[in-house]
């Protein structure tokens, strides 16, 4: 059974980067089917997606995002990560990483979420 | 971007009745739709895929319609385990964008 699980600061400074990490098991990042991605929801409110990569590299960006995130895939094939600079109190949320199709695009997988907090 | 609307933004219902949110798209997105239920302090989990397919192991009580750009999420005879938020995502393209969510409260 796929697990997925987020391992990374619950804490960041204003204007530092965030750096997250997924940790896949039970299943592979190498599938061709899958994409791997990053979703955040600050407390009490709405999801936002962040953004996709697939195991070859391809990545997709939400707009919201762009100018200031990376999302890469560990080359063990086994981890894939989420940076996102110069954060604000703004980016303070739960960030889930998660799963969905290449040609379904819904989301069947998801870590617990991990809770990051930006604050001096 | 796609913008998707979800109505009511919260209900209060009671066990056994029945509860129909419904999710706008601002352009037509076929059936390329998907409904999640998330519950307080755990991550959302998908229900419904492609407007109406059922995820493996969603009670038959879930129920979704729609195409083009108006959708429904249908709950018969609510149980105290329905309680949460539900939240569409058009699955249609990138980049992927949800409704605002519909809270489903104890009356």
């Amino acid at each position: 059974q796929l697990h997925l699980q987020e391992s990374g600061p619950g804490l960041v400074k204003p204007s530092e980067t965030l750096s997250l990490t997924c940790t896949v098991s039970g299943g592979s990042i190498s599938s061709s089917i899958y994409y791997w991605g990053w979703m955040r929801q600050a407390p009490g409110k709405g999801l936002e997606w962040i953004g996709s990569i697939r195991y070859t590299g391809t990545t997709y960006y939400s707009p919201s995002f762009e100018s200031r995130v990376t999302i890469s895939v560990d080359p063990s094939r086994t981890r894939f990560s989420l940076s996102l600079t110069s954060v604000t109190a703004a980016d303070t949320a739960y960030y889930y990483c998660l799963r969905h199709g290449s040609g379904a695009l819904h989301f069947d997988s998801w870590g617990h979420g991990t809770l990051v907090a930006v604050s001096s | 971007d796609i913008q998707m609307t979800q109505s009511p933004s919260s209900v209060s219902a009671s066990v056994g009745d029945r509860v129909t949110i419904t999710c706008r798209a601002s352009q037509a997105i076929s059936r390329w739709l998907a409904w999640y239920q998330q519950t307080p302090g755990k991550a959302p989990k998908v229900l419904i895929y492609t407007a109406s397919t059922s995820e493996s192991g969603v009670p038959s009580r879930f129920s979704g319609s729609g195409s083009g750009t108006d959708f429904t999420l249908t709950i018969s005879n609510l149980q105290p385990e329905d309680f949460g938020t539900y939240f569409c995502q058009q699955t249609s393209s990138f980049p992927l964008t949800f409704g605002g969510g519909t809270k489903v409260e104890i009356k």
